[in-house]
C-alpha cells in the first residue's frame, strides 16, 4: 500500500521558473491539501480539496495554484517560483471530507523539499 | 481566528527522562485536537488525538487531555527513549471553520542516550 506519493523529492529553480509538484493517494480519500513547512512556522494551509473538480485556498495560496481532476492525483503548480518558496511542501489525505465526519487524520507524503535561486 | 501555540524548542532530554511539551489554543467552535509526529527525513504521522473535553489520547506511552477549562492539550510521556527523537507538532481541527487542520509551530525534540 503505497499510502500518499509526492515527487519530486527535491527541486531546485530559479527565479521565474515555473514547476509542479505531484501527489498521488491509492487510499479513496476525498480530502486532500498541500502544505509548506518553514522553520518556527510550522505547516501551513496553502491549498485543500474535498472532491473530484472541487478545490479552495488556504492560508497562503499567493504563487500556487492546484487542480483535482481525479480523486487520486492533486498537483500543486508554480506559477512563477521566488526565492520566498524555498521550502519543504507536504501533500496530505484524509478518509472524510471537511464539514461532514472529518476527523483531522491526515494521512502525509514524505515531502518535497525546494529550493528557488 | 483558530490557532496553535507551542512551546518552543529544542528540547533535550536523557533517555529515561519524563516528557511535557506544552500546547494551548484558541478556537471560535469546539475543534478536535491532535498531536503528529515528524522523524527525521519523513512526513508526518499522526501520534494520538481527542475530540471532546476531558477525553484523554494515549499511544506509544504518549498521552495528552483536552483541557477545555485551560484550552491546552499538553503532550506528555513518562520516560523518553532515543527513538522517540522527533518534531512534535500539535493541531486542532474546527468543523466551524471547515474542518481544516491547523498546527502549531512544531517542538523538536532531542533525547540523549
Amino acid at each position: 500500500n503505497a499510502g500518499v506519493t509526492q515527487t519530486p523529492k527535491f527541486q531546485v529553480l530559479k527565479t521565474g521558473q515555473s514547476m509542479t509538484l505531484q501527489c498521488a493517494q491509492d487510499m479513496n480519500h476525498e480530502y486532500m491539501s498541500w502544505y509548506r513547512q518553514d522553520p518556527g512556522m510550522g505547516l501551513r494551509l496553502i491549498h485543500y480539496s474535498v472532491g473530484a473538480g472541487i478545490t479552495d485556498q488556504g492560508e497562503v495560496p499567493n504563487g500556487y495554484n492546484v487542480s483535482r481532476s481525479t480523486t487520486e492525483d492533486f498537483p500543486l503548480r508554480l506559477l512563477s517560483a521566488a526565492p520566498s518558496q524555498t521550502s519543504v511542501y507536504f501533500c496530505a489525505s484524509s478518509y472524510a471530507i471537511a464539514g461532514s465526519t472529518n476527523t483531522g487524520e491526515l494521512f502525509f507524503g514524505e515531502g518535497s523539499r525546494l529550493t528557488v535561486l | 481566528g483558530d490557532s496553535v501555540t507551542q512551546m518552543e524548542g529544542p528540547v533535550t532530554l536523557s533517555e529515561e527522562a519524563f516528557l511535557t511539551i506544552n500546547c494551548t489554543y484558541t478556537a471560535t467552535g469546539y475543534p478536535s485536537l491532535f498531536w503528529y509526529v515528524q522523524y527525521p527525513g519523513e512526513g508526518l504521522q499522526l501520534l494520538l488525538k481527542a475530540t471532546k473535553a476531558d477525553d484523554k489520547g494515549s499511544n506509544k506511552g504518549f498521552e495528552a487531555t483536552y483541557r477545555k477549562e485551560t484550552t491546552s492539550f499538553h503532550l506528555e510521556k513518562g520516560s523518553v527513549q532515543v527513538s522517540d527523537s522527533a518534531v512534535y507538532f500539535c493541531a486542532l481541527s474546527d468543523r466551524n471553520q471547515g474542518g481544516k487542520l491547523i498546527f502549531g509551530q512544531g517542538t523538536e525534540l532531542s533525547v540523549k542516550p
